[in-house]
């Protein structure tokens, strides 16, 4: 286990529809990753949050919006839903804001399935 | 900018005998340089993290990988493969210098374990 918990751990929706993932880091971590992992793109940053403010940007579309509460947690939205948009969403933390220097913990992960 | 190649989307060894997976990067500045571990239905975990202060870093579960740099290889290897080793398994770069620096990750490769 490693700290990180996410919610729901499976969500099944249709395209055009919004959806809402849950991240809530360790215990002491500032800093939030989201990474969206399928089939045919493999795994990828999405995008990063420290403290409460957007620290890095990945492959992250339009569509889709995170944000970074005062209590840490995190949620990734995802509007405008699409048949590609089905994959396993990973949410990961870790202490300090650069996601290479400082280990990141990564949660069970969000399995989306759109319909 | 950096990109990681894992060779070999899938590879198969029996149990007891060697396991070696291959990962090249690509970094214009000297990376962090990691190994995750993916079990079924689970996030990642991190094996290990080349930071520089050695070449050959060992990690959990027996694990250890080098770091050459003339190669650009960082290969995984384990000297007697057990069961319980069967997994994804991700090669990821970061870059050192960036203090908001995104992680990398390869295309994976799905290690099997013959009894």
């Amino acid at each position: 286990d490693s700290g990180v918990t996410q919610t729901p751990k499976h969500l099944i929706t249709a395209t055009g529809q919004r959806v809402t993932l849950r991240c809530s880091p360790r215990s002491g971590d500032l800093s939030v990753y989201w990474y969206q992992q399928s089939l045919d793109q493999g795994l990828q940053f999405l995008i990063q949050y420290y403290n409460g403010e957007e620290r890095a940007k990945g492959n992250i579309l339009e569509r889709f919006s995170a944000q970074q509460f005062p209590d840490l947690h995190s949620e990734l939205n995802l509007s405008s839903l699409e048949l590609g948009d089905s994959a396993l969403y990973f949410c990961a933390s870790s202490v300090g804001p650069a996601g290479g220097r400082d280990e990141q913990f990564f949660g069970p992960g969000t399995r989306l399935t759109v319909l | 900018a950096q990109s990681v190649t894992q060779l070999g989307s899938h590879v198969s060894v029996s149990e007891g005998a060697l396991v070696l997976l291959r990962c090249n990067y690509s970094s214009s500045v000297p990376p962090y340089l990691f190994w995750y571990v993916q079990y079924p239905n689970q996030g990642l975990q991190l094996l290990l993290k080349y930071t520089s202060a050695a070449t050959l870093v060992k990690g959990i579960n027996g694990f250890e990988a080098e770091f050459k740099k003339s190669e650009t290889s960082f290969h995984l290897t384990k000297p007697s493969a057990h069961m319980s080793d069967a997994a994804e398994y991700f090669c990821a770069v970061s870059d050192r210098y960036s203090s908001a620096s995104k992680i990398i990750f390869g295309s994976g490769t799905r290690l099997s374990i013959r009894p």
